[in-house]
C-alpha cells in the first residue's frame, strides 16, 4: 500500500518561497500521477497541481504563476515551491496520488507564512 | 476555475438516509465521469470514498453510494452511523486538464 509522508519547514516569512517535499513509500513514482493538495484553517480543498514520473506537470491557473513542482525518482520523491508568499498561503499541505480523482493522501504539514 | 458547488451543511439521524449534491458545469462535471467523493475527519487527511462517479474502493462501506446527472453529482450514505459525522468534498476532472475541489460539506448525525 503506498504511504505518502511531507516534509518540509512550518513556518516561511511572507515575499520567500515554500518548499515541501513528499516522500513516497511502499511503491514506485512510476506511472503514476502525483499532486499537492491545500487546506487553510477551517476551509475547504484547493488542487495547487499534480506531476507525472516524466516532469509533465499540471497546476490551478490561479497559482501557475507562483508554483513549480518536481520529480526525484532516485529518491522516490516530489516536491512543491511556491514563490512569493503571503498570509493566504498559510494552510495544510497535503501530497497526494492521482489523476482524475485522488486515491492516497499524506497525513498534511501545516505551513504557516509569518515573519 | 471555480470550485464546485456543495451545501454547507447537512444533517440526519441514525439510520436515516442523506444524500449530498455537487453541483458543476459542462466543462467538468457534466462532460466526465471523474468525480470523486472524500471523507474528511477533523485533524485528518481525507479519504476517498467514492471514485468516477460510483465506483466504491475497497474496504468502503457499501451504504456509500454515487451518481451523476448532467452537471450535479451526489453522495448518498444510508443508514447513516455516528461515525459517519465528518466534511464531505467532491472532485472532478475539467476540461483543462485539472482537478477541482467542492467547497465541502459538513454532515451532522443527530
Amino acid at each position: 500500500q503506498v504511504q505518502l509522508q511531507e516534509s518540509g519547514p512550518g513556518l516561511v516569512k511572507p515575499s520567500e518561497t515554500l518548499s515541501l517535499t513528499c516522500t513516497v513509500s511502499g511503491g514506485s513514482l512510476s506511472s503514476y500521477y502525483w499532486n499537492w493538495i491545500r487546506q487553510p484553517a477551517g476551509k475547504g480543498l484547493e488542487w495547487i497541481g499534480r506531476i507525472y514520473i516524466s516532469g509533465s506537470t499540471n497546476y490551478n491557473p490561479s497559482l501557475k504563476s507562483r508554483v513549480t513542482m518536481s520529480v526525484d525518482t532516485s529518491k522516490n520523491q516530489f516536491s512543491l515551491n511556491l514563490t512569493s508568499v503571503t498570509a493566504a498561503d498559510t494552510a495544510v499541505y497535503f501530497c497526494a496520488k492521482g489523476r482524475r480523482g485522488i486515491d492516497y493522501w499524506g497525513q498534511g504539514t501545516l505551513v504557516t507564512v509569518s515573519s | 476555475q471555480s470550485a464546485l458547488t456543495q451545501p454547507a451543511s447537512v444533517s440526519g439521524s441514525p439510520g436515516q438516509s442523506i444524500t449530498i449534491s455537487c453541483t458543476g458545469t459542462s466543462s467538468d462535471v457534466g462532460d466526465y465521469n471523474y468525480v470523486s467523493w472524500y471523507q474528511q475527519h477533523p485533524g485528518k487527511a481525507p479519504q476517498l470514498m467514492i471514485s468516477e462517479v460510483s465506483h466504491r474502493p475497497s474496504g468502503v462501506s457499501n451504504r456509500f453510494s454515487g451518481s451523476k446527472s448532467d452537471n450535479t453529482a451526489s453522495l448518498t450514505i444510508s443508514g447513516l452511523q455516528a461515525e459517519d459525522e465528518a466534511d464531505y468534498y467532491c472532485s472532478s476532472y475539467t476540461s483543462i486538464n485539472t482537478l477541482v475541489f467542492g467547497g465541502g460539506t459538513k454532515l451532522t448525525v443527530l
